[in-house]
């Protein structure tokens, strides 16, 4: 079945550490890609998307993603975390379609 | 950026009974509203696609005449979760297409809880 994988269920850092977590996706064709952070007790926001073009995109918050469509892929980095970046971390996929299928979720705990 | 609101954010009611929520695009027009569900500790549902003026269109497996989505004007839709039961409780976050970027804008989400 077509689906959104986040394989990185919950990550525990301490702030300055490097943070990757992943997303695959198994869809065919072209694909808009997104990673969402839900912080607590807030909505979900747009960290970043990806179109077209570069595949190494910047969002807000010194978040980045690569898109290596080989891999099916759209992990998400960032050098140095901080403590307010504790939040849950949801990729989404759709098909250029306004629909989003989101992957399951990824809890990430920053610890000072 | 543009804001989605959700009301009620948080309601408790019995079972059996019907609950109305309420999302609302508050600085732009949104021809397409989305709702989602969210159980707990998992990922965003999507249920049903809200198109102004029009009959939603809902996913597999998603009971339309349980969920009633109505999208009367295009800053306002509003999921009915009818006859409520306990496994309805669930939280229910709607999101909003910006007419000029096309992003997607989330609403704050409402916790039903059905006792």
């Amino acid at each position: 079945a077509q689906s959104v994988s986040q394989h990185n269920h919950h990550v525990i850092l301490s702030e300055a550490a490097s943070l990757e977590l992943g997303c695959n996706y198994s869809y065919g064709g072209t694909v808009n890609l997104f990673w969402y952070v839900q912080y607590p007790g807030q909505h979900l926001q747009l960290l970043l998307k990806y179109f077209s073009g570069d595949p190494l995109v910047k969002g807000i918050k010194g978040f980045e993603a690569e898109f290596i469509k080989s891999k099916f892929s759209f992990n998400l980095r960032k050098p140095s975390v901080q403590w307010s970046d504790t939040a849950e971390y949801f990729c989404a996929v759709s098909r250029n379609t306004d629909k989003l299928i989101f992957g399951t979720g990824t809890r990430l705990q920053v610890f000072p | 950026g543009a804001v989605v609101s959700q009301h009620p954010s948080w309601v408790i009611c019995k079972s059996g009974t019907s609950v109305k929520i309420e999302c609302r695009s508050l600085d732009f027009q949104a021809t397409t509203m989305f709702w989602y569900r969210q159980f707990p500790k998992q990922s965003l549902m999507l249920m049903a696609t809200s198109n102004e003026g029009s009959k939603a269109t809902y996913e597999q497996g998603v009971e339309k005449d349980k969920f009633l989505i109505n999208h009367a004007s295009l800053t306002l839709s509003t999921l009915t979760v009818t006859s409520a039961h306990p496994e309805d409780s669930s939280f229910y976050i709607c999101s909003a297409r910006g007419q000029n970027t096309g992003e997607l804008f989330f609403g704050e989400g409402s916790r039903l809880t059905v006792l």
